[in-house]
């Protein structure tokens, strides 16, 4: 079956760096991307998401890219803080129910 | 306006016991989700409710079901818990106008 995964399970970045998060996807017919950051015993947090007519949306200090040719997310963060340590996953709607498809999952750790 | 709530936070099971997951939300949301996360990996879809008395299998719904008690209420019963359902558990709603789902903080299930 299709899915949605990512391409590295740990990212390491200096406080103040930017960090790119970097996520796959194979169903080309999905037409809407999310991004939650998930902190250490808490649910998931909506950051940003973005419809694939578009390839690029920013929000606070994050932008979210798409292309669509290499079916290729990615999550900038600028100015990486400490309270940005957590787990980001980007998850693809499947129309059917609102049904999200998630994928495993980056660890960023922020090292002061 | 606390948005996705569930109860209880921790739980220890035996084998065999039954129990209840309870989610609610006071967003008037009309859809609701139940996840599971397992270490390292991203949520996956048990059931979803798409709307106040429909209920539908997602991804990994066996040895589950769940009741839409009315809009704001949707539980998740275990039967018969087995230790491979020790996991965290995740409710989540959505806006019948977005695609955005909210999660409530999890449930932390183990099952001895």
């Amino acid at each position: 079956g299709e899915s949605v995964g990512l391409h590295l399970p740990t990212l390491s970045v200096q406080e103040g760096d930017n960090s790119i998060i970097n996520c796959a996807y194979s169903n080309s017919a999905s037409d809407y991307f999310i991004w939650y950051k998930q902190e250490s015993g808490k649910g998931p947090q909506f950051i940003i998401d973005i419809r694939s007519n578009m390839d690029k949306r920013q929000g606070q200090r994050v932008t979210v890219l798409l292309n669509k040719t290499v079916k290729h997310l990615s999550l900038q963060i600028a100015a990486t803080q400490p309270g940005d340590s957590a787990v980001y996953f980007c998850a693809e709607l499947y129309n059917q129910g609102g049904k999200l498809i998630f994928g495993q999952g980056t660890e960023l750790s922020v090292k002061p | 306006n606390a948005g996705v709530t569930q109860t209880p936070k921790f739980q220890v099971l035996k084998t065999g016991q039954s129990m209840t997951l309870q989610c609610a939300q006071d967003m008037n949301h009309n859809s609701m989700y139940w996840y599971r996360q397992d270490p390292g990996m991203g949520l996956r879809l048990i059931y979803y409710s798409a709307s106040e008395g429909t209920t539908d299998k997602g991804e990994v719904p066996n040895g589950y079901n769940v009741s839409r008690l009315n809009k704001r209420e949707f539980s998740l019963r275990l039967e018969s818990a087995a230790p491979s359902q020790t996991s965290v558990y995740f409710c989540a709603s959505r806006s019948s106008g977005t695609d955005t789902q909210y999660f409530g903080p999890g449930t932390r299930l183990t099952v001895l």
